[in-house]
This record gives structure tokens, sequence and C-alpha cells, in this order.
């Protein structure tokens, strides 16, 4: 069965430092990885995806995030925080072995950037 | 991207009673999802519906107790059926994207029971 864990609750960064959000996630075949973001009172929002190829991926607002296989990680990257990054980010991954469309989605880190 | 809208965006039910929750998309998608979310908690997928089939429920999840609609490809309703309090969630709709892997998230309707 698929799954994925964010292992912080909560992360704190001052603003124009690099913020790091870990996840790690595991699958019985491939995965495809994603990251969403979640401001207050709103939707979620698709920041960045890994489906195959380059190990590092780019998204939106500035993020990235690193595949790493060995490790079964995915965590999330920013080089400079700024305030308005402050939000819920969820982690979440898909088995392509299942062939399903079914996304598992990770509890969930909250990023608090302080000014 | 596509543009989700929710109907409503909450409410406030009684005990036992039934919402029905709306979801419109602005373009043409295949697959639609229904998830459940507590505030500030992970999203849970209550079932996937797809446009001329029954929708595919995950495990804890009844169509008795949550009957999904799906008329045509961009719209569909969520029932949630004889309310108790433990219904009172952020219920969301999503949809698959043209790419096939990434989806798309409604503004969410906030339902409380009491």
């Amino acid at each position: 069965a698929q799954s994925v864990a964010q292992p912080e609750d909560q992360v704190n960064v001052a603003e124009g430092n690099p913020l790091t959000v870990k996840c790690t996630y595991s699958v019985s075949g491939n995965p495809y990885l994603f990251w969403y973001v979640q401001y207050p009172n709103r939707g979620l929002q698709f920041l960045l995806k890994y489906i195959t190829g380059d190990n590092l991926v780019k998204g939106s607002y500035g993020f990235e995030a690193e595949f790493n296989k060995s490790q079964t990680s995915f965590h999330l990257k920013k080089p400079s925080a700024l305030v308005s990054d402050s939000a819920l980010y969820f982690c979440a991954v898909r088995d392509v072995g299942t062939g399903g469309f079914k996304t598992i989605f990770g509890a969930g880190t909250r990023l608090f950037v302080k000014a | 991207s596509a543009v989700i809208s929710q109907k409503p965006s909450r409410d406030i039910c009684q005990r036992g009673t039934s919402l029905t929750i709306q979801c419109q998309v602005d373009s043409q998608v295949t697959m639609m999802f229904w998830y459940r979310q507590q505030p500030g908690q992970s999203l849970t997928l209550i079932a996937t519906a797809n446009q001329g089939s029954e929708a595919t429920y995950e495990s804890g999840f009844v169509i008795d107790k949550f009957p999904i609609s799906r008329p045509n490809l961009t719209f569909s309703t969520l029932t949630v059926s004889n309310m108790s309090p433990e219904d009172s969630s952020i219920y969301l709709c999503s949809v698959g994207s043209s790419t096939g892997y990434e989806q798309y998230f409604g503004p969410g309707t906030r339902l409380t029971v009491t």
C-alpha cells in the first residue's frame, strides 16, 4: 500500500533563509510525487510534481523539490523564504504500478516564515 | 488549470438531515474526486466519480451515506446523508489535470453538523 509521511508538523524559518519541508514515501512500484499548498481559507494549489527524468523539479513561486529514490524522499525547498510562503504544505504520492489515479496525501506541514 | 466552484461554501445543518454539495468545473474533465478534510488536517479520498459510471468509493465510505452524481463532464454532486456531528468537515471537489498527473481543487464546503 502506498503511504506518505511528513515528519514535521511545523517548520519555522526566518524570512530570507532557505527552507526545507520534508517528505518520505512508500509505494510498491514507481512513484508520482506532488507538493500542494493550502493558504488560509483557500483551496489546495498544485506546486510541483515529479514524474520521471531529472530528480530536481522546479515549481511555482520559486519552490523546488528533489526526488531521492534511495532515500524514498521528496523534500520541498526554497532558497529564500518569504513571509507570504506561510501556509500548510502537503506532500502526495501516487503509485504508478497500480495504474489508478488514487493519490495519497501526507498529514501536512505548517510553515511559518517570520519577518 | 481548471477553475472549480463549489456550492454552498459553508453550511450549518441539523443532525439527521442531508446536504447536497455541488461542484462545477469550467472545462470538461474525465475524473472528479471528492475528499474530506478536517480543518488543518490531511485529505481523505471519499470517492472517484467518472461520468457515465458508478462512483468508486474508498474503504470506510459507502454509497448510502455519500451518494454521488456525475451527470456530465463538468458537474458533480456529493450528498452527505443522515448527518451526525462526526460529518462536520470540509468537503473538497477535485479534478484531474489534462496531463493526467496533478489535481486541481475547489475552494471547499465547510460543513458543521449540530
